[in-house]
């Protein structure tokens, strides 16, 4: 299987917060990233987390880590209809290469 | 800071032909890595180099070729192209170590 795992597509209405889901399964992840896609464009990286914290927050992005279950998450609070792209959720490892391992990435629909 | 820089945006080519893309990296970043993103397939990795020497590589077939010059650019090369090559093709820079990957704004191929 996959080494991140994240579900395909998440629908939110405007002003609601919209939480994005993210499994992984090597537990020697040193950072874990949270980018976004927008039509046409490259990735852009908002936020990334180590593996020793349990989260971090930037305006109104919120990462949540559980280590223990390999899972993270990315909250963003008071979506709104520029929010609308593909979220991808990354791992790089100890050890490894450190080139992140991305997932199949999430759509976000944001509806008015 | 300038970001990463892809060239060209757009190319079209014809089943057959090879293709020569073009990636300047954030200035003092010295790992640049190339990676392929299709509808079905999503992002997947192609190959990292660092300092002039490729470090990793990804899956992908022998037609599929890098390089990166003293300068830290890099130019991935695709001969005999298939149709399946047909992609966004996306170059990211790092430092080489663990930390954040920026992305360029990527380089769409259609072979037709």
């Amino acid at each position: 299987g996959e080494d991140v795992e994240q579900s395909l597509f998440l629908s939110v209405r405007e002003g609601d917060s919209s939480v994005i889901n993210c499994t992984y399964t090597d537990s020697s992840s040193t950072y874990l990233y949270w980018y976004k896609q927008e039509p046409g464009a490259g990735l852009q990286l908002l936020t990334y987390i180590f593996s020793n914290m349990d989260m971090k927050q930037d305006q109104r992005l919120t990462v949540l880590l559980n280590k223990k279950d390999k899972h993270l998450s990315l909250r963003i609070a008071d979506t709104q209809t520029g929010d609308s792209a593909i979220y991808f959720c990354a791992e790089s490892i100890t050890g490894g290469s450190y080139i992140p391992t991305f997932g199949r990435g999430t759509s976000l629909i944001v509806h008015p | 800071k300038a970001g990463v820089t892809q060239t060209p945006r757009y190319l079209i080519k014809t089943r057959g032909q090879q293709v020569t893309l073009s990636c300047s990296p954030i200035s003092g970043h010295r790992s640049v890595s190339w990676y392929q993103q299709t509808p079905g397939q999503g992002l997947q990795f192609l190959f990292e180099y660092f300092s002039e020497t490729q470090r990793n590589k990804g899956n992908f077939p022998g037609r599929f070729s890098g390089r990166q010059f003293s300068n830290s650019r890099s130019e991935m090369n695709v001969s005999t192209l298939e149709l399946g090559d047909s992609a966004l093709y996306l170059c990211a820079s790092s430092l080489g170590q663990p930390s954040e990957a920026f992305f360029g704004q990527g380089t769409r191929l259609t072979v037709v």
